[in-house]
């Protein structure tokens, strides 16, 4: 089974800011999504396929690496973007989630 | 635009069952994978089972494994989760989610989700 370890737990900055969120997986050759969520609302799919924006996502949010270390970038901070954002991975017929890094306001 | 909404969320005994359904509209519901995930008070993230688009192949986690049954009904566009033998850890918001992906890859994902059926179990 993955296990995906998401770093940091809390991220502080403020708008303006560039974010870099961590995430790294147990095993390596699987593509990787990342989602945002807000208090009282469902995920929302940010990125899918390690590096592909979904539907209506700014240019803003990236995605990027392989292997086992991928990170989301986030190029400029809007005060919509502070949530949290959990990575996910398929794999062996199972889909696992990360704990989570909370992105708050400084 | 894909629309999900859950319902059949309760408060209940543990060993008692409930029955979770999600409505789909606006997308071709017979034609997709279908899960549900929950997420525990503490904010966690679990995948729990998702079932073919023709419902003749279901996937669980291990920890719902032959507690908790996925079924589909096309005719009607509605997922419905069966959970039997209920613990107080499947305390959770359950969420029906839509399955996207390239087949035999690892790239899927959930692109809709509903916004979620609290279930609470307690004695």
């Amino acid at each position: 089974e993955i296990v995906l370890t998401q770093s940091p737990g809390t991220l502080s900055l403020s708008p303006g800011e560039r974010a870099t969120l961590s995430c790294r997986a147990s095993q390596g050759d699987s593509y990787l999504a990342w989602y945002q969520q807000k208090p009282g609302q469902a995920p929302r799919l940010l990125i899918y396929g390690t590096s592909n924006r979904a539907t209506g996502i700014p240019d803003r949010f990236s995605g990027s690496g392989s292997g086992t270390d991928f990170t989301l970038t986030i190029s400029r901070l809007e005060p919509e973007d502070f949530a949290v954002y959990f990575c996910q991975q398929y794999g062996d017929s199972l889909y696992t989630f990360g704990q989570g890094t909370k992105l708050e306001i400084k | 635009e894909a629309q999900l909404v859950e319902s059949g969320g309760a408060l209940v005994q543990p060993g008692e069952s409930l029955r979770l359904s999600c409505a789909a509209s606006g997308f071709p519901f017979r034609n997709y994978w279908m899960s549900w995930v929950r997420q525990t008070p503490g904010k966690a993230l679990e995948w729990l089972a998702d079932i073919h688009p023709e419902g003749t192949n279901k996937l669980y986690v291990d920890s719902v494994r032959g507690r908790f049954t996925i079924s589909r009904d096309n005719a009607k566009n509605t997922l419905h989760l069966q959970m039997d033998s209920l613990r107080a850890e499947d305390t959770a918001i359950y969420y029906c989610a839509r399955d996207v992906g390239i087949s035999k890859s690892s790239n899927w994902s959930f692109d809709a989700w509903g916004q979620g059926t609290l279930v609470i179990v307690s004695s």
